[in-house]
C-alpha cells in the first residue's frame, strides 16, 4: 500500500527564515510525486511534479527535490504570503485505475513579519 | 483553459437531512473525476472517482454515494447524513501531463451536520 509522510506537521518561521518541508513517500515504483499549496477554505492548488530522483523544480521561492525515498519542498527567504498548508502526493507507476493520488498529511506553515 | 465548479461553497445541514454537492469541469472532455473529503487540519481521503460516464468507484464504504449522469458532472449524495459527514468536500480532475497525471481541484463545500 502507497503512504506518504509529511513532517513537521506544522512550521513557524520569520520573515526571510528559510526552511525545508519533508515528504517521505512508499510506493510500488513512482510515475510522479506531486506538491500542492492549500490556502484556508480553498481548494490545493498545483504547484509542481516530480518524476525522478534527483529532479529539481522551482517557482518564485519554492524549490521541489526529489530523491528515492523522500521529496523536499525548500522554502528561501519566505515571505507571509507563504503562509498556507503545503501538501505532498504519489502516483503509482503501475497504471492503477483512475490514476489515484496518494495524499500525505500536509504540514502548516506561518510565516510572520 | 480549464475551470472547476462546485456548489454550494457552505451548506449546514440536519442530522438525517439528504445531501447533493455538484460539482462540473468547463474546458475538457472525458475527464477523470474525483471526490475528496478533508477533516480539519486533516490530509485528503479519496472517496469516490469516475473514469467515464456512469462508472463509478468507491475507496471508503460510508453513507455517502457519487453519480457521473454527465461526462463532465460529478455528483455526491447522501440519503441520511450524520454528524461524521461534516467536512470540506473537494472535487478533482485530472488530464494526461507528461508522464504523470496531477490533478486540480475546486473551490470546496464546507457541509456542517448539525
Amino acid at each position: 500500500e502507497d503512504q506518504v509522510t509529511q513532517s513537521p506537521e506544522a512550521l513557524r518561521l520569520q520573515e526571510g527564515e528559510s526552511s525545508s518541508l519533508n515528504c517521505s513517500y512508499t510506493v510500488s515504483g513512482l510515475r510522479g510525486l506531486f506538491w500542492y499549496r492549500q490556502d484556508p477554505g480553498k481548494g490545493p492548488e498545483f504547484l509542481f511534479t516530480l518524476y525522478s530522483a534527483g529532479e529539481e523544480k522551482e517557482k518564485e521561492r519554492l524549490k521541489a527535490t526529489l530523491t528515492k525515498k523522500e521529496s523536499f519542498l525548500h522554502i528561501t527567504a519566505p515571505k507571509p504570503e507563504d503562509s498556507a498548508t503545503y501538501l505532498c502526493a504519489v502516483q503509482a507507476r503501475i497504471k492503477a485505475a483512475g490514476n489515484k493520488l496518494t495524499f500525505g498529511g500536509g504540514t502548516r506553515v506561518l510565516v510572520k513579519p | 483553459s480549464q475551470t472547476i465548479h462546485q456548489w454550494p461553497a457552505t451548506l449546514v445541514q440536519p442530522v438525517g437531512s439528504p445531501l447533493s454537492l455538484e460539482c462540473t469541469v468547463e474546458g475538457t472532455s472525458n475527464p477523470n473525476l474525483y471526490w475528496y473529503r478533508q477533516a480539519a487540519g486533516r490530509g485528503l481521503q479519496l472517496l469516490f472517482y469516475s473514469v467515464g460516464i456512469g462508472q463509478i468507484s468507491s475507496e471508503v464504504p460510508q453513507n455517502l454515494s457519487a453519480s457521473r449522469p454527465q461526462d463532465r458532472q460529478f455528483i455526491l449524495s447522501s440519503k441520511k447524513l450524520l454528524l461524521s459527514d461534516s467536512g470540506f468536500y473537494l472535487c478533482a480532475w485530472n488530464r494526461e501531463g507528461a508522464w504523470a497525471y496531477e490533478q486540480y481541484f475546486g473551490p470546496g463545500t464546507r457541509l456542517t451536520v448539525t
